[in-house]
């Protein structure tokens, strides 16, 4: 079974929806993270969590919140869709305890705004 | 602000080829530097982590080095195959943009038969 899981991996959706991106891990890490992929742009970090009680905004944070339900599970959500947060959304994880916080990335949630 | 470059952005080989994808960075107070690969429509896999203090990593036919007082980096792969044929990404970790890895563009590797 994969470490870092993403559901759902594809969702078209209409602007103004509210969208819920999850993930979820069995590696027992502390940290988790949410990046976007945008093709000319690169990968950006829009929020991290180093625990259950610690949230932090990333370089491109509006429009977007997060939850941190429990140390394995970390939602990101758009609260109201727009076209240019179309984009491949990627949850990873590191242990924040072993020094080298080596991240681990999940397989990614292809999101269309129509 | 951290700012990654990778150079080349692509680059096209014959199997057998040893090549070198070159990453630098802006600001040298690092903590740490990954490589990874990126499948097309794929998620990240990691390749190799270089610890600050470290001057190189290997990992089977890839070699990595670190020098970070000059902020660069270098990703060696010996022997190349058509399976090797992916995006190639480096990111840094720490600095000024503590808390996040901070990513380069990417080199497209393709090696062909």
């Amino acid at each position: 079974d994969a470490d870092v899981t993403q559901t759902p991996r594809n969702r078209i959706t209409k602007t103004g929806k509210r969208i819920m991106l999850e993930c979820s891990q069995t590696k027992g890490h502390d940290r988790m993270y949410w990046y976007r992929q945008d093709p000319g742009l690169g990968l950006r970090l829009i929020y991290y969590s180093f625990d259950v009680k610690d949230i932090n905004k990333g370089e491109i944070s509006d429009g977007y919140s997060v939850s941190r339900q429990a140390q394995a599970k970390f939602s990101l959500s758009l609260e109201s869709a727009i076209p240019n947060q179309t984009a491949l959304y990627f949850c990873a994880t590191s242990d924040g305890t072993s020094g080298d916080n080596e991240q681990f990335f999940g397989p990614g949630t292809r999101l269309t705004v129509l | 602000k951290q700012e990654v470059t990778q150079i080349p952005a692509a680059l096209s080989v014959p199997e057998g080829e040893n090549l070198v994808l070159n990453c630098s960075f802006t600001d040298s107070a690092i903590y740490n530097l990954q490589w990874f690969r990126q499948d097309p429509g794929k998620g990240l896999t990691s390749l190799l982590l270089i610890q600050s203090s470290q001057r190189e990593q290997t990992s089977g036919r890839l070699n990595a080095s670190l020098d970070k007082s000059s902020g660069r980096s270098t990703l060696y792969i010996a022997a190349s195959q058509p399976g090797d044929s992916a995006t190639y990404l480096c990111a840094v970790w720490g600095g000024t943009s503590y808390g996040k890895l901070t990513f380069g563009q990417g080199t497209i590797l393709t090696v062909h038969p």
